[in-house]
Parts: C-alpha cells; sequence; structure tokens
C-alpha cells in the first residue's frame, strides 16, 4: 500500500527566507506527484503537477523536483512571503489508480 | 467560470439521518472525486468516477453511496449518518491523462463541513 510522508508536519520562517518541503512516497511506480496550497477552512489550490517521465517543475517562485526511484519529491520556495503561509500537501498517482496524500506541512512565514 | 463548487457549505446531522452533497463543475471534466479529510490523515478518497453513469470505490466506501447522473454533477450520499462520518469533504475534477485510468490535474471544490451527532 502506498504511504506519503511530509516532513516536518509544521515549519516557521522568517520572510525572505529560501525554504523546502519534503515528500516522500513507499511505492516508485507511480504516474504523477501534485503539490497542492491549502488555507484553514478552504479547499485544495493545485500548485505543480509533475508526471513520472519529468524530473522537476516550475511555476513562479515555486519549483517541484521528482527523484521516482529514491521516493522523493521536493518542493522549493523562494524568497517566501507572509502570504505562502498555509499548508502544503503532496500526492501521488501510483498504481491503485488512487490519489495518495501526506498529510502535508504547515508552513508559517513570518512578517 | 466557477470551477467546482459543492453544497452545503456546513451541516450538521444527527446519528441515524441521510443527506446528500452535491458537486458541480463546470469544467467539463470527465473524470470526478469525493474525498474526506480528517485531522491528522491527509486526504482520503470515498468514491471516483471516470465518466457519466459510472461509480467506483476508493480507500473508504463504506457508509457512502455515490451517482454520476450527469458529467457536471456527482453526489455523495450519506444514507444513515454516523459520528465517525464527522469530517470535511471535498470534491475535485480532472480531464483524464492520456493514460488511461490515470488521474491528471485534479481541481477541487472549497469542501463541506459535516457534523454528525
Amino acid at each position: 500500500k502506498q504511504e506519503v510522508t511530509q516532513i516536518p508536519a509544521a515549519l516557521s520562517v522568517p520572510e525572505g527566507e529560501n525554504l523546502v518541503l519534503n515528500c516522500s512516497f513507499t511505492d516508485s511506480a507511480i504516474y504523477n506527484l501534485q503539490w497542492f496550497r491549502q488555507d484553514p477552512g478552504k479547499g485544495l489550490t493545485s500548485l505543480l503537477l509533475i508526471q513520472s517521465s519529468q524530473r522537476e517543475q516550475t511555476s513562479g517562485r515555486l519549483n517541484a523536483s521528482l527523484d521516482k526511484s529514491s521516493g522523493r519529491s521536493t518542493l522549493y520556495i523562494a524568497a517566501s512571503q507572509p502570504g505562502d503561509s498555509a499548508t502544503y500537501l503532496c500526492a501521488v498517482f501510483a498504481s491503485a489508480r488512487q490519489l495518495t496524500f501526506g498529510s502535508g506541512t504547515q508552513l508559517t512565514v513570518l512578517p | 467560470n466557477a470551477g467546482v463548487t459543492q453544497t452545503p457549505k456546513f451541516r450538521v446531522l444527527k446519528t441515524g439521518q441521510s443527506m446528500t452533497l452535491l458537486c458541480a463543475q463546470d469544467m467539463n471534466h470527465e473524470y470526478m472525486y469525493w474525498y474526506r479529510q480528517d485531522p491528522g490523515m491527509g486526504l482520503r478518497l470515498i468514491h471516483y468516477s471516470v465518466g457519466e453513469g459510472t461509480t467506483a470505490k476508493g480507500e473508504v466506501p463504506d457508509g457512502y453511496n455515490v451517482s454520476r447522473l450527469k458529467k457536471q454533477n456527482f453526489l455523495l450520499g450519506l444514507e444513515s449518518a454516523a459520528p465517525s462520518q464527522t469530517s470535511v469533504y471535498f470534491c475535485a475534477s480532472s480531464r483524464p491523462s492520456p493514460v488511461p485510468g490515470v488521474s491528471n490535474e485534479q481541481f477541487f471544490g472549497p469542501g463541506t463541513r459535516l457534523t454528525v451527532l
């Protein structure tokens, strides 16, 4: 059974800092991996989708990488801002034909 | 273009009551999903649909039923609500990917917060 782990569960950084969020998964036979952002009391917003054949995807200040063989993905946020404060979730789509989610990293960017 | 919408936003039920949650999308997506989110457990898939008239079970389907009579709508039903079904429910939709049965980027609704007393 696919398991997705995100460490740390919570992270607090000062504004302007570059940071990395980690995601690991147990079954490397994935089709794609998706990073989401969730604001308190809100739904999920898709940030980046990486297909299994890709190594990374970039959108603005965000860069997501994927290493299938080691079962790892990272989300890099450059020049963090207070508006980046949210919970970040990663999810993988694998052989079970279902998205399996991690429990998220709660990020706080301090002004 | 409203994206994915969910009705209602909040609901309180008593044990044994029934209700239906409605999800609607205006992006002409083939695939639709229902998830529940519980504290510390991430999101778990309840049921999904790969097209009008088709549904399939996800990871936690017990106690729920679904219907996809129209492409744009996906209904989640609770026939006899239990306190264990207290959760936040999210609907999502996606286009199919070039690989059959594989999810493309999923777009989520704002959620329905359900409390069962």
